[in-house]
């Protein structure tokens, strides 16, 4: 059963505005939660991350919020620009350095 | 910044070879993942390592294996290659979070 889920495999969104992917998890253990974002023939890259004891947190244009108690987060990219179409991924992680948990991902496709 | 390299970018080969697929970290980190990535699945963890030769399975580790004899190379070993196992598999590395990917390698068996 898929513990991290992202329950839209796409969004499209205007160049400007808000984009806001979204991620649900299963486990109350996660205790950090990571977005990579991944262009086509590239690696993922790591994005931004939250640890389960904040709600927020910020890094320029990208915030993360978690809902520990509707064990849900989210990803705000604001303003979209064209360069931020990829696919995200969102992983989660128990304690420690065991392998993070990914979900199926989402294809934003910003729209100049 | 951290250098994942992946020996190759794409690679095409016959059913029932034995293929090794090569992946070398240059940060000094203990652990190191190999996962694939399919469409419509994700990224789905095969081997992870803690440390020089030790190994762990991850979610699908069936027709593979694995190799860690030296910390910053990890090698993932497809037995007899079949064909359900063309996809991208993608090597990381870490010492403490975030995971740092290398650039993956695009697998065909034909």
């Amino acid at each position: 059963d898929q513990q991290v889920k992202q329950n839209s495999p796409s969004l499209s969104v205007q160049e400007g505005r808000i984009s806001i992917l979204n991620c649900d998890y299963t486990n109350s253990m996660f205790d950090y939660f990571l977005w990579y974002k991944k262009y086509p023939a590239e690696g993922p890259t790591f994005l931004i991350s939250i640890s389960s004891i904040k709600d927020k947190n910020e890094d320029g244009r990208f915030t993360v919020f978690l809902n520990k108690s509707a064990k849900h987060l989210s990803l705000h990219i604001v303003p979209s620009q064209p360069g931020d179409s990829a696919v995200y991924f969102c992983a989660a992680r128990y304690s420690g350095n065991t392998p993070l948990v990914f979900g199926k991902g989402t294809r934003l496709s910003v729209i100049a | 910044d951290v250098k994942v390299t992946q020996s190759s970018r794409y690679l095409v080969k016959r059913t029932g070879e034995k293929v090794f697929l090569e992946c070398v970290q240059d940060m000094d980190h203990e652990n190191m993942f190999w996962y694939r990535q399919d469409p419509g699945l994700g990224l789905r963890l095969i081997y992870f390592s803690y440390d020089v030769k030790m190994k762990e399975k991850g979610d699908i580790p069936e027709g593979y294996s694995v190799s860690r004899e030296k910390k910053e190379r990890f090698s993932l070993i497809l037995e007899s290659a079949s064909t359900n196992q063309t996809s991208m598999y993608l090597c990381a590395s870490m010492s403490n979070q975030p995971q740092h990917f290398g650039d993956g390698t695009r697998l065909s068996i034909l």
